[in-house]
């Protein structure tokens, strides 16, 4: 079955420190990986596709399909970088998207 | 542009009763997807409409219907709405042609059932 896992529903870092947000999934084939991040009071956001292989504000993702992970990073955070941030995936053929259940990113001063 | 849009922001239900949701998909998207987000819960997708037929489906009772209309636009209807329906629900928007399927999302629908 096709499945996405966030393993932390909480992640609080101080400003300036490194961090990562992991996301592990399941699927026999090749799948497309996203980040959403969820802004108070704001709608869902895509934040990174790992087939573009960008940097947004800082965050990077790599997709490391031997180990089926696809965690988000950014090397010093920044107080508004504290949100909700959801992994979600695309399988196949198949456009629905699968989520994860969210990590809530608190950055503190 | 203003994106996709959802109509209304908020409704207040009672069991048994039914309601219709409104989305306006973002502008030159064809496919839109509607997908249930309880309390502390990721999304979870309800179904797909593309060219005025439900493409693909979730999880879902029968109780959940759709729609996609000519403009693109969307609505989503529960019947004999049920205190766990209760959710966020929200529409997003895509271009089914297109090799990624990155999704647009509006601000949701927050519906209760008293």
């Amino acid at each position: 079955a096709q499945r996405v896992t966030q393993p932390e529903k909480l992640l609080s870092v101080f400003k300036g420190a490194p961090v990562e947000l992991k996301c592990n999934y399941s699927y026999s084939g090749s799948p497309e990986l996203f980040w959403y991040v969820q802004y108070s009071r704001q709608r869902l956001q895509l934040l990174l596709r790992h087939i573009s292989r960008e940097s947004i504000k800082g965050f990077t993702a790599d997709l490391n399909k031997g180990e089926t992970s696809f965690h988000l990073k950014k090397p010093f955070a920044q107080e508004e970088d504290s949100a909700m941030y959801y992994c979600a995936l695309s399988a196949g053929n198949n456009r629905k998207l699968i989520w994860g259940l969210g990590t809530s990113l608190a950055v503190n001063p | 542009d203003a994106g996709v849009t959802q109509s209304p922001t908020h409704l207040i239900k009672t069991r048994g009763q039914q309601v219709t949701l409104r989305c306006s998909p973002k502008s030159g998207h064809d496919t839109v997807s509607w997908y249930q987000q309880a309390l502390g819960q990721g999304p979870q997708f309800i179904f797909q409409y593309y060219e005025e037929e439900e493409r693909q489906r979730g999880n879902f009772p029968d109780r959940f219907s759709g729609h996609q209309f000519p403009n693109y636009s969307s609505e989503l209807n529960v019947n004999a709405l049920l205190l766990g329906d209760s959710a966020l629900y929200l529409c997003a928007s895509s271009l089914l042609l297109l090799a990624s399927n990155e999704q647009f999302f509006g601000p949701g629908t927050r519906l209760t059932v008293l």
